[in-house]
């Protein structure tokens, strides 16, 4: 149980584009997910909080127009990179929290390559 | 907001030898502090937890000790295996359906 899927796992798009990203609870309900960005040899950084059927909450820093988070059901969550730069080429991963805690499982994570 | 310390950044032991992963917390609300193990381009999986009224738990070769006073837990790896190697993340949360804040993270390498 607890399986966390993302799609899709490798993108490259040209400059000025938007990529959409999704990511899916496969057994479980997840009332809250979370997107992370992680660059090459750093850590996973936070960039928002997303619950079901409200308003993404963004970390300090994470421009909430270019990241738009929609979370518009119990085992969904999609992140749109709007306009996507070079600078926001990473590695993109959410996470689930399985219910009724505190345990965050992890997607597989998403490489985007803006060219 | 949360701070995670992690130390050290990389650790380099020989097969069978024991491997200490420690991390210091800011925020004494903090109640749940899990470990991920992550592989190279791959998910982090979570290894092991524990929570604030637990000081210490074990999972076969894979041990955590939490020190709430001190706001210091560790990660304890015995009789390491090469596929032990792999970056380690330590992290602390608040609880329930909250973020997790995570260390910078360590390069474990066990050589054969």
């Amino acid at each position: 149980g607890a399986v966390v899927s993302q799609h899709p796992s490798r993108v490259i798009c040209k400059s000025g584009t938007s990529v959409k990203i999704e990511c899916r609870s496969l057994d479980f309900q997840a009332t809250t997910m979370f997107w992370y960005r992680q660059f090459p040899k750093q850590s996973l950084m936070l960039m928002a909080t997303s619950n079901e059927g409200s308003k993404a909450t963004y970390e300090q820093g994470v421009e909430k127009d270019k990241f738009l988070i929609n979370h518009a059901s119990l085992t969904l969550s999609t992140l749109t990179v709007t306009s996507a730069h070079p600078e926001d080429s990473s590695f993109y991963i959410c996470s689930a929290s399985l219910p009724p805690g505190d345990t965050q499982y992890f997607g597989p994570g998403t490489r985007l390559t803006v060219l | 907001g949360e701070n995670v310390e992690q130390h050290p950044s990389t650790l380099s032991v020989q097969e069978g030898d024991s491997a200490v992963i420690k991390c210091t917390y800011s925020d004494s609300a903090s109640n749940y502090f899990p470990w991920y193990k992550q592989e190279l381009g791959k998910r982090p999986q979570l290894i092991i937890d524990i929570r604030s009224n637990v000081g210490e738990k074990k999972d076969q070769r894979i041990a955590v000790t939490l020190n709430k006073t001190a706001k210091h837990f560790s990660l304890h790896i015995t009789e390491t295996q090469p596929e032990d190697s792999a970056v380690y993340f330590c992290a602390a949360s608040k609880g329930s359906n909250y973020k997790l804040t995570f260390g910078k993270g360590t390069l474990l390498t066990v050589n054969p």
